[in-house]
């Protein structure tokens, strides 16, 4: 059975703050999505990785196979970045979910 | 182009009742994964069909069944509704023949009330 561990549950920054939210995954997921999704419901794709280190403005997403581990970080937060981040294993044709973090950046 | 289209985006129904969501995914995707967003359970994967074949179906009882047309559109059906499955379903489109290996593009969602 696929797993996928996220931490930390929620998380309170200061605007301008370099935010890391983390993500474990088990053996069978081969690919990491990370999502972001604003209050209301809609989910947004940030980053899809099986390998390496993907850049976005702001964000950064690493993985480390080796290690089955994931980061997405985010340099210089503001609060337009508050929303829930969600990191999901993909194996065997299927998401595997995270709890997802919950991030607010304070002005 | 057009984003990924879910009908209706919210709905009430009784106990007992069927319900029928529909998915339209973007021109040209052919996958399409269906999810359930539940505040107890967060995110689930129900099914994930590709060129009408289900490849994948998650942990979910026999009540919930989906099916993907032709044209890559894509229906979930609840049958004998239970109040915990109220919920918001999302679907996802990808443009590439592996699926969830590739970058999803996720619909609003219809969010079911079951009273």
């Amino acid at each position: 059975k696929n797993e996928v561990e996220q931490s930390p549950q929620n998380l309170t920054a200061q605007e301008g703050e370099f935010i890391t939210i983390n993500c474990s995954y088990s053996v069978g997921i081969s690919a990491l999505h990370w999502l972001q999704q604003h209050p209301g419901g809609g989910i947004v794709s940030l980053f899809m990785l099986s390998s390496g280190k993907k850049k976005h403005g702001r964000l950064i997403a690493t993985i480390n196979i080796q290690e089955k581990h994931s980061s997405l970080h985010i340099t210089a937060s503001h609060p337009r970045d508050s929303a829930v981040y969600i990191c999901a294993g993909a194996g065997s044709y299927q998401l595997t979910f995270g709890k997802g973090t919950k991030l607010s950046v304070i002005p | 182009k057009a984003g990924v289209t879910q009908t209706p985006r919210y709905l009430i129904k009784t106990r007992g009742q069927q319900v029928t969501l529909s998915c339209s995914p973007i021109s040209g995707h052919r996958s399409v994964s269906w999810y359930q967003q539940t505040p107890g359970q967060g995110l689930q994967f129900l099914f994930e069909y590709f060129s009408e074949t289900q490849r994948n179906k998650g942990n979910f009882p026999g009540r919930f069944s989906g099916r993907q047309f032709s044209n890559s559109r894509s229906e979930m059906n609840v049958s004998t509704l239970e109040l915990g499955d109220s919920a918001l379903y999302l679907c996802a489109s990808s443009l590439e023949t592996s699926g969830v290996y590739n970058e999803q593009f996720f619909g609003p969602g219809t969010r079911l009330t079951v009273l």
